[in-house]
């Protein structure tokens, strides 16, 4: 059992926005501003899309936003393209450890 | 341009001890968090250890299913993050990625099986 929860899937229509939540506690995500996100396609090594709650990487498209409100962080994808259909997963500093969410299964339909 | 490159992967025996290399192009290895995360096959991201900056003390933590086991530590002049894997076990079995909030490497695979 993951300690941070994300719900299993989400999907959208290209040109939609969706948004993937991520759910913790005051332990985890409502306590510090260290909320991570990152992209995986099948067979792929993840690739970091916001860090430090919102913050963009060089060269990740500013479709991708993250916010946080309380224990709950989310990743906005707006603009939706094929090539966002990934698994999104979510981590948090934890205090004296990092906590990672089970993962987002997107589809683009 | 950042990069982080991961080596070392290997098929071991149970019991036996492998060393993780992450070498870092594009920041300083000492001035950042740097992380080392698996992947069971089929199964989602675990975080495993951590070394603070230098300038946060410097000081590792780890998941409590590799605590005392595995070591991490840092090589400045070659400015690559190791780790130390000890008395490996087959649910160790998985892909290390390193990773900061620069970015994350591609991965090694460990494979633990007698």
């Amino acid at each position: 059992q993951s300690a941070l929860t994300q719900p299993r899937s989400v999907s959208g229509s290209p040109g939609q926005s969706v948004i993937i939540s991520c759910t913790g506690t005051s332990s985890d995500v409502g306590g510090y501003d260290y909320v991570s996100w990152v992209q995986q396609h099948p067979g792929k090594a993840p690739k970091l899309m916001i860090y430090d709650v919102y913050k963009r990487p060089s060269g990740v498209p500013d479709r991708f936003s993250g916010s946080k409100s309380g224990n709950t962080a989310s990743l906005t994808i707006s603009g939706l393209r094929t090539d966002d259909e990934a698994d999104y997963y979510c981590g948090s500093h934890a205090g004296s450890h990092v906590v990672f969410g089970g993962g987002t299964t997107l589809t683009v339909l | 341009d950042v990069q982080l490159v991961e080596s070392g992967g290997d098929f071991v025996k149970p019991g036996r001890s492998l060393r993780l290399s992450c070498a870092v192009s594009g920041f300083t290895v000492s001035s950042a968090w740097m992380h080392w995360v698996r992947q069971a096959p089929g199964k989602g991201l675990e975080w495993v250890g951590r070394i603070k900056r230098r300038s946060n003390g410097g000081t590792t933590d780890f998941a409590a299913p590799v605590k005392g086991r595995f070591t991490i530590s840092i090589d400045d002049s070659e400015n690559t993050f190791y780790l130390h894997m000890g008395s490996l076990k087959p649910e160790d079995t998985a892909m290390y990625y390193c990773t900061s909030d620069y970015g994350w490497g591609q991965g090694t695979l460990v494979t633990v099986s007698s």
